[in-house]
């Protein structure tokens, strides 16, 4: 079975510039996460679904930030416009139950996004 | 709000050293704890979790974790560790968020580096 896929990987791109990450949970998993990682900050959850519908986005640092999850297969995250402060590395996991319940989320390999 | 603090950046070992990464969190109620691993260039997996009964837990990999709810902690140990260790932990914690859901909350990670 296919993990969590996330796309791009790496993404450069200049201030001002509208970016969209993607994300596809593994097939079943009825929770879906955003975390961003820096080095100041380490991991913080920004934003989780289930069932598709978003259930608490207290994470999302400001209105530039906007996530969505139109099916249970596919999520996108979306900064517009984007800032230098916004590098960082963004994660999506998915789960069966809130990661508290099994403990287990199952994450992706990242995005590594770079605002010049 | 919940709190998770791990006291050291970058630990470096030989072969066949004993490790132990410190983990502490805040919180006032009842809680769940779980180390994460993520190897070079891979993604965040599950080490071990702690969710009642016997606080030592032992892991993947030979690795075992202490609760010690006195002191607020939970450590993570391996009686001797291997190259194949190097990499990057997270302990995490997550507890009833107050919305009928839990959430996990990570620490900022601590890099290990094992020299053959």
């Amino acid at each position: 079975d296919a993990g969590v896929i996330q796309s791009p990987r790496h993404e450069v791109t200049e201030m001002g510039q509208e970016v969209t990450l993607r994300c596809k949970p593994i097939s079943g998993h009825d929770y879906l996460f955003w975390y961003r990682q820096t080095m100041m900050r380490g991991l913080e959850l920004l934003i989780y679904f289930n069932n598709n519908v978003p259930i608490d986005d207290s994470g999302m640092p400001e209105d530039r930030f906007s996530a969505k999850m139109p099916n249970a297969s596919f999520s996108t995250l979306k900064i517009q416009p984007s800032e230098p402060r916004d590098s960082a590395v963004y994660f999506c996991a998915s789960s069966f139950f809130p990661g508290g319940y099994t403990g287990e989320l199952f994450f992706g390999e990242g995005s590594r996004l770079t605002v010049l | 709000a919940q709190s998770v603090s791990q006291h050291n950046h970058h630990v470096i070992l030989s072969e066949a050293a004993s490790l132990e990464l410190g983990c502490n969190y805040s919180y006032g109620g009842t809680v769940n704890l779980f180390w994460y691993v993520q190897y070079p260039g891979q993604h965040l997996q599950l080490l071990l979790k702690y969710f009642s009964g016997d606080p030592l837990v032992k892991g993947i990999k030979g690795f075992e974790a202490e609760f010690i709810k006195s002191k607020f902690s939970f450590n993570l140990r391996k009686p001797s560790v291997q190259w194949s260790d190097t990499a990057e932990y997270f302990c995490a914690v997550s507890g009833d968020s107050g919305a009928g859901s839990y959430q996990l909350t990570f620490g900022k990670g601590t890099k290990l580096s094992v020299i053959p």
